[in-house]
């Protein structure tokens, strides 16, 4: 069984750009969401998808948007960065509803630095 | 509001002694929280669910709705349980964990 990875693992951006973090599922998972963790905090959640749709957002601006391909792999992009961007960006894969609901399994994240 | 409060950044305890992670939550009806654990160099994974009554590791969590509070306990501590520990609660929508700031439990011998 495939876990959930994550790539870059690290990466460095100026202010003003653009990034794109991917992810790909746990084998067998149809939803993935995104997190936020900034130093010193808990994850903060972005956006879920669920059959290539958004199916939940969290208190961000529109400038993080999401996709999810028929593979259920998918990819967070922030336009404009600003420096408080710098975090762990997590991706969860899991199974939508049922007994599953708050299982979610995390990759090791992606670590964005704005300069 | 939704809010999981965890009051404590570490927690320190000596090997073999009680330990106790507080999680207070904020939460209208009725809520679906769990812990998450994350050992060193690891990734977040699940400790267990309040939902299944279960003992993991030696670790237990009982919902307390008249406190509000979802404690994590284990009456032992072990060196291997240093890590940070996390209480998590479902959203209203369903679609999403609300995690507390976290907790390090760190056990030393």
């Amino acid at each position: 069984e495939t876990g959930v990875t994550q790539s870059p693992t690290h990466l460095i951006k100026t202010r003003g750009q653009q990034v794109t973090l991917r992810c790909s599922s746990q084998s067998g998972h149809n939803t993935v969401s995104w997190y936020q963790q900034a130093l010193g905090q808990g994850p903060q959640f972005i956006f879920q998808y669920y059959r290539e749709e958004e199916n939940g957002r969290g208190n961000f601006p529109p400038r993080f948007s999401g996709l999810q391909f028929p593979n259920y792999s998918s990819e967070l992009n922030v336009n404009a960065l600003e420096l408080d961007d710098s975090a762990l960006y997590l991706c969860a894969s899991s199974l939508r509803g049922g007994a599953n609901t708050g299982e979610l399994f995390f990759g090791e994240g992606s670590r964005l630095t704005v300069l | 509001a939704q809010r999981v409060t965890q009051p404590e950044k570490l927690l320190s305890v000596f090997k073999g002694a009680p330990v106790e992670l507080k999680c207070n939550y904020s939460y209208s009806g009725s809520p679906e929280l769990f812990w998450y654990v994350q050992y060193s160099r690891q990734r977040l994974q699940l400790l267990l669910r309040h939902i299944s009554r279960e003992s993991i590791k030696g670790f237990t969590a009982d919902l307390n709705k008249g406190e509000t509070s979802f404690h994590l306990k284990k009456p032992f501590a072990q060196e291997e349980d240093s890590a940070m520990y996390y209480c998590a609660l479902v959203n209203q929508a369903g679609t999403a964990l609300i995690f507390g700031k976290g907790t390090t439990l760190s056990v030393s011998s």
